[in-house]
Parts: C-alpha cells; sequence; structure tokens
C-alpha cells in the first residue's frame, strides 16, 4: 500500500521568495512516480511536476523543482521567486510502477501575500 | 488537440434525484479514471476503464454509483438516489495506457455536485 503525507494544511509566503511544501510517501514498490498538482480556487488540477524513483536529478519545471530525498522518502516541491497567482491548493501524489492509480495526500493551501 | 473534457462543470439535484457526470478522453486515449474529491480533501480513485470494460471499481460506493466506457461516446459516471453526502468534485482523467508510473495521466477540469 501506498500513502502520501502532507503535513502542512496552509502556507504563506512573501511575494518573490521561495517556499518549500512537503511531502512524505510511503511505499514498499521499488518503482514508483511521484507527482505535484496545482489546484487553484477555480478547481481545475494543473500537473507541475513528476520525479521517478530511478531518477538521478532532481526534476525542475521553470520555477518548480522537487526536493528529491529517497532514503527519506520525501518530496518536496520548491517554488521559487513565488507569484500572486501561485496561490492555491497543491497536491502531492505516488504511483506505484505498473499501476494505474494515483494515492493522493491532503493538500497544501499556499497564500502568497504581496 | 482538446484536452480531457467534462459536463457539466457545475450540477445541482436534489437528494433522491440522479446525476450523470460526462468525461470525453483526450484524442488517442482510451483508459480514463474517475476521481473524488471530497470538500477539503484530497483526489480519491474510484474507477478505471477502458473501453467498453471496467478493470478496477474497487473505490467506488457499492451502492448506487456505477461507470461506464461505451465503445462510443464518452465514459459517464452515475449516481442513483445521491444523498448529500454525494456533493463532491468529480474528477476523470485520461491516458494513452494503463501504465501512469512514469506518465502523467491529464485531468478534467472537475464536474462539481451539490446534493441539496
Amino acid at each position: 500500500a501506498q500513502k502520501i503525507t502532507q503535513t502542512q494544511p496552509g502556507m504563506f509566503v512573501q511575494e518573490k521568495e521561495a517556499v518549500t511544501l512537503d511531502c512524505t510517501y510511503d511505499t514498499s514498490d521499488p518503482s514508483y512516480g511521484l507527482f505535484w498538482y496545482k489546484q487553484p480556487s477555480s478547481g481545475e488540477m494543473i500537473f507541475l511536476i513528476y520525479q521517478g524513483s530511478y531518477d538521478q536529478q532532481n526534476a525542475t519545471e521553470g520555477r518548480y523543482s522537487l526536493n528529491f530525498q529517497k532514503a527519506r522518502k520525501s518530496a518536496n516541491l520548491v517554488i521559487s521567486a513565488s507569484q500572486l497567482g501561485d496561490s492555491a491548493m497543491y497536491f502531492c501524489a505516488i504511483s506505484a510502477s505498473g499501476t494505474y492509480k494515483y494515492i493522493f495526500g491532503t493538500g497544501t493551501r499556499l497564500k502568497v501575500l504581496a | 488537440n482538446a484536452g480531457v473534457m467534462q459536463n457539466p462543470r457545475h450540477l445541482v439535484r436534489r437528494r433522491g434525484q440522479e446525476a450523470r457526470l460526462r468525461c470525453s478522453p483526450m484524442k488517442g486515449h482510451s483508459h480514463v479514471y474517475w476521481y473524488r474529491q471530497l470538500p477539503e480533501e484530497g483526489l480519491k480513485f474510484m474507477v478505471y476503464l477502458q473501453k467498453e470494460n471496467i478493470i478496477d471499481e474497487s473505490g467506488m460506493p457499492k451502492e448506487r454509483f456505477s461507470a461506464e466506457f461505451p465503445k462510443e461516446g464518452p465514459s459517464i459516471l452515475r449516481i442513483q438516489q445521491v444523498v448529500r453526502g454525494d456533493s463532491a468534485a468529480y474528477f476523470c482523467a485520461s491516458s494513452p495506457t494503463g501504465d501512469i508510473s512514469g506518465n502523467t495521466i491529464y485531468f478534467g477540469e472537475g464536474s462539481w455536485l451539490t446534493v441539496v
């Protein structure tokens, strides 16, 4: 069984600063993928970034990077140079290799302050 | 190339009525998934379908909920005799294959069901 834990229900960050959203996971599968999604107030799920369990380097996508620490089973999302439009819910998810299910965390609500 | 299309975006039903949510996957995708998001929670897997087949419905409530993905037309999530606890956002997603660990699935914009 897999599990995702997001311990920060809410976070604040000043505009233009960096912020880290925590995600820890639990899985017994040797191969898996980790994902981050953004859900703005309009409700849609926006894919941000993906990290494979065997990827040697941390994933980056523009202002998003994933701080992947496999031994600690953590996959924190780092948003650099925060913008007001980054205010949203952020969900971490995991999927084991060969499967078709995402297991989502409960999310972190980020508020960017002007 | 249109994304995953869901409709309606918002649906209001009285208790006891039926709700039908539709999902058209991305072009070329034959794998469809439905997830439910209760208020202030993350998404929870409901069902996985391929054309004309239900592959895994382990996340579906045993009663009142059903899903289909016919050979022609969209996937349908049907909720009979809705209750207030069914109020949630229902997301459809699609993928080109059934192994999504190394491949993202593409979500629709969601359908928000409110039961009054």
